[in-house]
């Protein structure tokens, strides 16, 4: 059950685009279809904001996209927004009959 | 309004024991896997634990195994999570989430703190 790995920090100017990495291991990320992130204000709950690695859930801006590739997932955020500035963490299943799951450590996204 | 209400967080010593409870609203809790994830203070969010829709499968993170017992009650629509032994690594903001195929309802939080 270890985590998964995210940059600590990346940062764009409003109108930008910036991409979030979330590496894993061929038992989560790289093994189900099943990444999800989560953006979180501070003192808020998180909020999902892509699931099953690129669908996005109602209501969620299509700046916003993901994808794969192998052991690594990716976040997107296409023409910055100074409310999308905050706290974003991947995630995985590790297995899909027992739906276990494993965050990645969190990314600050700053809006310059 | 679909809804999860967490309560039951507070104070409590080490080596103490605290129930968290989850209310859902605007939903069947029946037809859904729930899953209990807690955030440190100042830290990422860490899975504590799931139960599969009918309550016959639960699965827990390592560090809480033998000590944290979740469940839940269809008729009330509410998911609960038995936490015993507490230490101090064990404070944070817990919160419970409606799964899967993703964490797709969060509710607010309860925070629980350890301390002597």
């Amino acid at each position: 059950q270890s985590a998964l790995t995210q940059p600590a920090s990346v940062s764009g100017s409003p109108g930008q685009s910036i991409t979030i990495s979330c590496t894993g291991t061929s038992s989560d990320v790289g093994g189900y279809n099943y990444v999800s992130w989560y953006q979180q204000h501070p003192d808020k709950a998180p909020k999902l904001m892509i699931y099953d690695v690129s669908h996005r859930p109602s209501g969620v801006s299509n700046r916003f996209s993901g994808s794969k590739s192998g052991n690594t997932a990716s976040l997107t955020i296409s023409g910055l927004l100074p409310e999308d500035e905050a706290d974003y963490y991947c995630s995985s299943y590790t297995s899909s009959s027992t739906f276990e799951v494993v965050f990645g450590g969190g990314t600050k996204l700053t809006v310059l | 309004e679909v809804q999860l209400v967490e309560s039951g967080g507070g104070l409590v010593q080490p080596g103490g024991s605290l129930r968290l409870s989850c209310a859902a609203s605007g939903f069947n809790l029946s037809i859904y896997w729930m899953s209990w994830v807690r955030q440190a203070p100042g830290k990422g969010l860490e899975w504590v634990a799931n139960i599969k829709e009918d309550g016959t499968e639960k699965y827990y993170v390592d560090s809480v195994k033998g000590r944290f017992s979740i469940s839940r009650d269809n008729a009330k629509n509410s998911l609960y999570l038995q936490m015993n032994s507490l230490r101090a690594e064990d404070a944070a903001v817990y919160y419970c989430a409606r799964s899967p195929p993703a964490l797709d309802i969060w509710g607010q939080g309860t925070m629980v703190t350890v301390s002597s």
